[in-house]
């Protein structure tokens, strides 16, 4: 199965800030099927980005994906009060889904 | 707006069984599939079966293999996850979700969870 490595763990940022999250996996994804989901305290996950770069309904600009390959970033351009949660990478190229660790983002 | 909506969670002891519903709304469920994925009291998100829309074909991660059982209503918008010989290892909240199928699958719409405890 391919493991999916993110980093930083924690991310200590302000409001305003821009955030760069980090998504590895252990073999290429194929046709760049990662997606992240945001988790705040208490909450489920909601989708944010599909394709490794497109932006699920109703999901702000400020947050975008890149990547391909073995390598993918999810980047939240201005951070806001309500960003600031974990973040989970999954990649579903192939069988089983599998997800990263999580990062926290947290206020600095 | 898609409505996810999990129960059936609660304590049960090592070796028992439970049997968690999800009921979908605002949705046309039969079409599509549908998934559990669960998350360990502080830890991350663990896929842990899905279910095809149309041929209702079964997938499972290995860790719930041979003990846990998918299925769905389509006529009552409804999933099931039947979890029999549960163990510490399965305490977590479990999460239904609707799947996209593109390669494998991704999860769109999630429930708020329902929460498996398993201790004696």
């Amino acid at each position: 199965e391919i493991v999916l490595t993110q980093s930083p763990g924690t991310l200590s940022l302000s409001p305003g800030e821009r955030a760069t999250l980090s998504c590895r996996a252990s073999q290429s994804v194929s046709s760049n099927y990662i997606t992240w989901y945001q988790q705040r305290p208490g909450q489920a996950p909601r989708l944010l980005i599909y394709d490794a770069s497109s932006g699920a309904t109703g999901i702000p600009d400020r947050f975008s994906g890149s990547g391909s390959g073995t390598d993918f970033t999810l980047t939240i351009s201005r951070l806001e009060p309500e960003d600031f949660a974990v973040y989970y990478c999954q990649q579903y190229g192939s069988s089983p889904p599998t997800f990263g660790q999580g990062t926290k983002v947290e206020i600095k | 707006e898609v409505q996810v909506l999990e129960s059936g969670g609660g304590l049960v002891q090592p070796g028992g069984s439970l049997r968690l519903s999800c009921v979908v709304s605002e949705f046309t469920f039969s079409t599509y599939a549908m998934s559990w994925v669960r998350q360990a009291p502080g830890k991350g998100l663990e896929w842990v079966s899905t279910i095809g829309g149309s041929d209702g074909t079964t997938y499972y991660a290995d860790s719930v293999k041979g003990r846990f059982t998918i299925s769905r209503d389509n006529s009552k918008n409804t999933l099931f996850l039947q979890m029999n010989s549960l163990t510490a290892e399965d305490t977590a909240m479990y999460y239904c979700a609707t799947s996209y199928n593109s390669g494998w699958y991704y999860f769109d719409h999630w429930g708020q969870g329902t929460l498996v405890t398993v201790s004696s």
